[in-house]
């Protein structure tokens, strides 16, 4: 089992709806990431967050919002999405933060599969 | 830009055979070296990872993998793979000096091993 969880492990959506996916690690990691994973592809970067700070958001439409509410917690607000964002949404921890040297490895979890319909 | 490349897409073996999958990558700076493993329907679990010192690692479940400098290559091996081996295998690196960024993905070798 991986020590990063998110819920829900799938979500059917329209395009008219909002809804939010949702992160959360206890292993005291004070970076998250959001990747995307179409199939048969590798994953992508979308956002980062250290110390519950965005540092990197990877030109990703408005359509998703990212949210971190506190050190443990990592959401994904979703509105009007489009078809193409179907996908595997992953997301990660690591121990490290912006600014220094990176010597960890990111651990991740299941994923929230997405259908947009 | 930094980019990987795996060598092979899908891999089909028996069982007790010898595996490889290469992986080169191409970035101007030091890496972090990664292999992940994505069994059907499971996340993405850490196979091994090279951050400095002996080039040989070792990993989980019997893969180890070296890391040669001057080809820009990090190949995974397993003397005797079996049956549950068969998943999605990833090759990933990032900046060894930038923490807290991207890892960057190859696309993925599919090996399929028959009993």
């Amino acid at each position: 089992d991986t020590e990063v969880t998110q819920t829900p492990k799938h979500l059917v959506m329209g395009m008219t709806n909002k809804k939010s996916l949702k992160c959360e690690q206890h292993m005291g990691h004070r970076a998250m990431y959001w990747y995307k994973q179409k199939a048969k592809k590798p994953p992508e970067l979308m956002f980062v967050y250290s110390y519950e700070k965005l540092s990197i958001n990877e030109s990703v439409p408005s359509r998703f919002s990212p949210e971190c509410p506190n050190s443990s917690l990592l959401n994904l607000h979703l509105h009007a999405l489009q078809p193409e964002d179907s996908a595997l949404y992953l997301c990660a921890s690591s121990q490290e933060v912006a600014g220094g040297e990176s010597n960890q490895p990111q651990h991740f979890g299941d994923g929230t599969r997405l259908s947009i319909l | 830009a930094q980019s990987v490349s795996q060598h092979n897409h899908h891999v089909i073996l028996s069982e007790a055979a010898s595996l490889e999958l290469g992986c080169n990558y191409s970035y101007g700076g030091t890496v972090n070296l990664f292999w992940y493993v994505q069994y059907p329907g499971q996340h993405l679990q850490l196979l091994l990872k090279y951050f400095s010192g002996d080039p040989l690692v070792k990993g989980i479940k019997g893969f180890e993998a070296e890391f040669i400098k001057s080809k820009f290559s990090f190949n995974l091996r397993k003397p005797s793979v079996q049956w549950s081996d068969t998943a999605e295998y990833f090759c990933a690196v990032n900046d060894r000096c930038q923490a807290g960024t991207a890892l960057i993905f190859g696309k993925g070798t599919t090996l399929s091993v028959s009993s």
